[in-house]
Formats: C-alpha cells, sequence, structure tokens
C-alpha cells in the first residue's frame, strides 16, 4: 500500500524556467514532509522540509507548498539549473508511523541547458 | 569523511547464496534503517535500529536478519538468495530526537541475484 505518491517519473524543463514536482500522500495523519535529491550512484540527501502547521517553506531556490485538505505537497525550484538534474523523492511521516517515513517513487528532472 | 557508509557498493551473487551488506554510521546518530529501492524505484523501509534496539520490522521474509552491535552499525545478513531479492538496498541514520531534520543516507548497495 503506497501512501506517497509521485505520479509523474520524469520531468523536463529548460535552464531558467520554473520546476515543479508534485507528491500525493493518502495519511491524513501525516504531518511532516521532506523531499530528497538523489544523484545516480549516491543516496538521497536532504533537501527540504515542511510540517503540517505552515503551508510554505522557503529555502533558496527550493520552495515547498502543502495543501492538507487536498493531501498534497509540491517543490518548486525557480530558477532551475543543470546541477538540479537528479531524482526527487518525496517522504512522509506522523501519526502513528512514528520515527518512519514513507517514501514516494521519485521524478526524475531533467534541467536542459 | 563519509557519514554513513555501506560496503559493499555491488553485490553480485547466485540464488541460494548467503550474504551480508555492512553499514557504519559516524554521526553519533541513535537510530539506523534498511530501506528497500525495488524495479520500481519504491524505497521501502525494512528495519530500523535504536541504540541497537529492534523498533521497525516491516514484512520482508525471515531470511532477512538485521544485527546491529552497536549503535553505529547495522548490518544486513541475508540468507537462501532469490531472484526477487535484487535490488538497491540503502542504509540510513537519524538521531531519535531530532528525526525531524531527516535522514542520512548510504550511497546503497545494488544486489543482484543470477
Amino acid at each position: 500500500d503506497q501512501q506517497v505518491k509521485q505520479n509523474s517519473p520524469s520531468l523536463s524543463v529548460q535552464e531558467g524556467r520554473i520546476s515543479i514536482l508534485n507528491c500525493d500522500y493518502t495519511n491524513s495523519m501525516f504531518d511532516y514532509f521532506l523531499w530528497y535529491k538523489k544523484y545516480p550512484a549516491e543516496g538521497p540527501t536532504f533537501l527540504i522540509s515542511i510540517s503540517s502547521i505552515k503551508d510554505k517553506n522557503e529555502d533558496g531556490r527550493f520552495t515547498v507548498f502543502l495543501n492538507k485538505s487536498a493531501k498534497h505537497l509540491s517543490l518548486h525550484i525557480v530558477p532551475s539549473q543543470p546541477g538540479d538534474s537528479a531524482v526527487y523523492f518525496c517522504a512522509a511521516s506522523g501519526g502513528n508511523t512514528g520515527n518512519q517515513f514513507y517514501f514516494g517513487t521519485g521524478t526524475s528532472l531533467t534541467v536542459i541547458p | 569523511d563519509t557519514a554513513v557508509s555501506q560496503t559493499p557498493k555491488y553485490l553480485v551473487t547466485q540464488m541460494g547464496n548467503d550474504k551480508s551488506i555492512k553499514c557504519e554510521q559516524n554521526l553519533g546518530h541513535d537510530t539506523m534503517y534498511w530501506y528497500k529501492q525495488d524495479s520500481k524505484k519504491f524505497l521501502k523501509i525494512m528495519f530500523s535500529y535504536n541504540n541497537k534496539e529492534l523498533i521497525i520490522n516491516e514484512t520482508v521474509p525471515n531470511r532477512f536478519s538485521p544485527k546491529s552491535p552497536d549503535k553505529a552499525h547495522l548490518n544486513l545478513h541475508i540468507n537462501s538468495l532469490e531472484l526477487g531479492d535484487s535490488a538497491v538496498y540503502f542504509c540510513a541514520s537519524s538521531q531519535s530526537a531530532g528525526w525531524t531534520s531527516g535522514y542520512t543516507f548510504g550511497s546503497g548497495t545494488r544486489l543482484t541475484v543470477v
């Protein structure tokens, strides 16, 4: 049972434009969300987080938006750079999941120079 | 200086063999995990240890046995390997109290069973 879903396996964006990566979840008890970035042959690295008490968190070029009623979050990258090309995973935790995060299947972002 | 290191990085073995993957973290974290990323890229938790104690044991075959000799190490032993065990296995760690900053992952072990 996949509680976190990323329905777009891939996304291509021109350099300088906005990249929008989407993530949906099914467990209404989730209250903490993370985005990870993964390069080939490396482990995922933490990018940005948001808790359910907020609907937006910004860190430089990266902004995460949370829509609790829709059980949806998105990661915006502005402006996109070729070095942003990677696989992005969203993860969620909360309620009775304790310390456990559930991951989406990832979206492969390609930023075209 | 690698924070979470796994060995080996690649492992090719025949069906029926027994193999181990080792993981070590030098971050002083209390909690360690094993995740499996299957062919559909789904990253799913297998086990979690907190201070050498098993706290999460998802539904995985009994052929998989984690061992934590101390809180800096979490090894994964797999008996009687099957074709379906082929996947990338990621080790990760987190601070129990500060888990809101997420996990630190190792670079993964790509296991191929032939």
